[in-house]
């Protein structure tokens, strides 16, 4: 079975400094890991992916996310944070083959305080 | 592209009756998957289809939820009777491919059953 994790249920940042927010999975086999973003009242946008590759991965509005294999781990960074970044972000997992359905982790939500 | 459309946006009804939702694909999208969003669960993966076939039911909570779709370019998602532990928000994503894991997210149905 695969799971994700998302040990933070909120994040605290002020505005133009660094944030992260955290990610781990389990899966049999290697993952395909996402990023999506939901505000309030809107459906889940995607922010980005990993599939192979470079496991430093760049995605919408300044987000980049780091796939580190050894801890199984995808976190989601972003150098400086804006107020507009505050918002509901779910990490997201899959494997190559099988279920074809993403599972997503629950949630970690981000305050960017002014 | 529109994006994937959603109807109807809210839907408030009593114990008992019928719900229907639907959902349209972004066009040329292949796979079709439908989601529950509660406070208490997080995001569920219910049903998910491969060329207007349904793959995977396993997350379809009971009876009661079925879901179709008839062409490529529509699906229903039916809750017959529906029950108060119903109310959540629903969405429906679609994605290229089955290779091509990027899934796009409609905006939701909020349901809410008196």
């Amino acid at each position: 079975a695969q799971s994700v994790a998302q040990p933070e249920d909120q994040v605290n940042v002020a505005e133009g400094n660094p944030l992260t927010v955290k990610c781990t999975y389990s899966v049999s086999g290697n993952p395909y890991l996402f990023w999506y973003v939901q505000y309030p009242n809107r459906g889940l946008q995607f922010l980005l992916k990993y599939i192979t590759g470079d496991n430093l991965v760049k995605g919408s509005y300044g987000f980049e996310a780091e796939f580190n294999k050894s801890q199984t781990s995808f976190h989601l960074k972003k150098p400086s944070a804006l107020v507009s970044d505050s918002a509901l972000y779910f990490c997201a997992v899959r494997v190559l083959t099988g279920r074809r359905a993403l599972t997503f982790g629950s949630g970690t939500r981000l305050q960017v305080q002014p | 592209d529109a994006g994937v459309i959603q109807s109807p946006r809210h839907e408030v009804t009593e114990m008992g009756q019928e719900v229907t939702l639907r959902c349209k694909p972004i066009s040329g999208h292949n796979s079709l998957f439908w989601y529950r969003q509660t406070m208490m669960r997080g995001l569920e993966l219910l049903i998910y289809f491969n060329n207007n076939v349904p793959i995977d039911d396993s997350g379809m909570p009971e009876d009661r939820f079925s879901a179709k779709m008839p062409n490529a370019s529509f699906s229903t998602l039916k809750i017959q009777p529906s029950e108060p532990r119903d109310s959540a928000v629903y969405f429906c994503a679609s994605s290229l491919t089955v290779s091509t894991d990027t899934q796009y997210f409609g905006p939701g149905t909020r349901l809410t059953v008196l």
